[in-house]
């Protein structure tokens, strides 16, 4: 069964600390995307990148990166100088195309809270 | 463009009564999925579409829910009578995905947010 987990439950940083965020998975299937959304204190979730089993280059953006490791089923979020404007809650989610048997839909981690203070 | 749209954005109802959460999805958007989010249990699909027909309700919590899609561009869900344990945060997701492809990005809408007394 596919599973996610963020085993930080909350972290907290100063201002233009750098921070890691962790995602694990576990899939049996070969083809599956991964996702990162950020919920910020009102409440939307808001959709921060997507990513395919095939592709495992590191992917940057401005103060976010993202490192995906299959031999480790891992894909990690860091932000880079961060703001207090990161704060929220971060999800990592697994999807499978439902040809391989799973279903389309998303599969979300519990969540890691970050706060940022100034 | 319009995001995905869900009204009410707060709802307050005394248990047993019917309530009914409206969702509009992204235009163009074929693929539409109700969530529910609780502190104890997360994020939980609860039932999607695909070009208005479901196709997983595997995840409805019981008879009480009921979704429904009569077009493209709005879908429901309905629970009746609601329970306390039903307070949460319900969100409408949207994508453009085709139903045996996957994968696509699903855009979330802003929440209902429901407390059941």
């Amino acid at each position: 069964a596919q599973k996610v987990t963020q085993a930080q439950t909350e972290i907290s940083v100063v201002e233009k600390e750098d921070v890691t965020l962790d995602c694990v998975y576990e899939t049996r299937d070969t083809t599956y995307y991964l996702f990162w959304y950020k919920q910020p204190p009102s409440g939307e979730l808001v959709f921060l990148i997507r990513r395919n089993s095939f592709d495992e280059q590191n992917e940057i953006s401005g103060r976010y990166s993202w490192n995906f490791q299959k031999s480790t089923s891992s894909f990690n979020f860091t932000i880079t100088a961060s703001q207090v404007v990161d704060s929220a809650v971060y999800f990592c989610a697994l999807s499978e195309p439902p040809l391989q048997g799973g279903s389309e839909k998303l599969v979300f981690g519990k969540g890691t809270k970050l706060t940022v203070n100034p | 463009d319009a995001g995905v749209i869900q009204s009410p954005r707060h709802e307050v109802t005394e248990m047993g009564q019917e309530v009914t959460l409206r969702c509009k999805p992204i235009s163009g958007h074929n693929s539409l999925f109700w969530y529910r989010q609780t502190m104890m249990r997360g994020l939980e699909l609860l039932i999607y579409f695909n070009n208005n027909v479901p196709i997983d309700d595997s995840g409805m919590p019981e008879d009480r829910f009921s979704a429904k899609m009569p077009n493209a561009s709005f879908s429901t869900l309905k629970i009746q009578p609601s329970e306390p344990r039903d307070s949460a945060v319900y969100f409408c997701a949207s994508s453009a995905g085709t139903s045996g492809v996957g994968g696509e990005t699903q855009y979330f809408g802003p929440g209902t947010r429901l407390l059941v007394l």
